[in-house]
């Protein structure tokens, strides 16, 4: 069965980065794109970025450009999101969604990861 | 930067019907967008329902049914049942930039 499990809860300071992963099982992953999607405190969701585990190619919301990194691991089916110049508005929790490379579904999402950010 | 709207709180009573509306400020919402509906409850993650305007995942139950309705995209709950209570977001894929943004969200209550 597809499962796509997310790293741990992280406290981090303010100014420093956090690398969140999500380890995907169950299919091929190259044959999905993934996204990341954040959820602030009592906030909706909100769109991150989208990367492509075949060539790694990655498409950023405009407002993480400068900030987000989203990498993966193809040996280990393994993708990372790191937000950088953390602020107390990036505490949230931040998901990992899988999307099938043609026809825009999204269909199984990641348990979440609690980043809190806190001096 | 395209903003997508959705009622921000609806209330429905036990085996009642509801729809749930998505509009898009770029225009009309067609199935370029490829609407997304996807239901949250508190403490959990979304869950997909509803894909590519009006088909339902394996897992959505038939209550659930979309579709494209004066422009917007349409979420429509039929036979609600109280574990329907939960948020709802729409999400539409904007292809200029090659963005995709979700809607508030909608609070559904059951009652």
């Amino acid at each position: 069965q597809v499962q796509l499990v997310q790293s741990g809860a992280e406290v981090k300071k303010p100014g420093a980065s956090v690398k969140v992963s999500c380890k995907a099982s169950g299919y091929t992953f190259t044959n999905f794109y993934l996204h990341w999607v954040r959820q602030a405190p009592g906030q909706g969701l909100e769109w991150m970025g989208i990367i492509n585990p075949s060539s790694g190619s990655t498409t950023y919301a405009q407002r993480f450009q400068d900030r987000v990194t989203m990498t993966r691991d193809t040996s280990t089916s393994t993708l990372y999101m790191e937000l950088s110049s953390l602020r107390s508005e990036d505490t949230a929790v931040y998901y990992c969604a899988r999307m099938t490379m043609s026809g825009g579904t999204w269909d199984f999402w990641g348990q979440g990861t609690l980043v809190t950010v806190s001096s | 930067q395209t903003v997508v709207t959705q009622e921000p709180s609806l209330t429905v009573s036990p085996g009642g019907t509801v729809t749930l509306t998505c509009a898009s400020s770029t225009g009309a919402v067609n199935s370029g967008y490829y609407p997304t509906w996807l239901q949250q409850k508190p403490g959990q993650a979304p869950r997909t329902l509803i894909y590519s305007a009006t088909n339902r995942h394996s897992w959505t139950p038939a209550r659930f049914s979309a579709s494209l309705l004066g422009g917007k995209a349409a979420l429509t709950l039929s036979g609600v049942q109280p574990e329907d209570e939960a948020d709802y977001y729409c999400l539409l894929y904007c292809s200029n930039p090659r963005v995709w943004v979700f809607g508030g969200g909608t609070k559904l209550t059951v009652l």
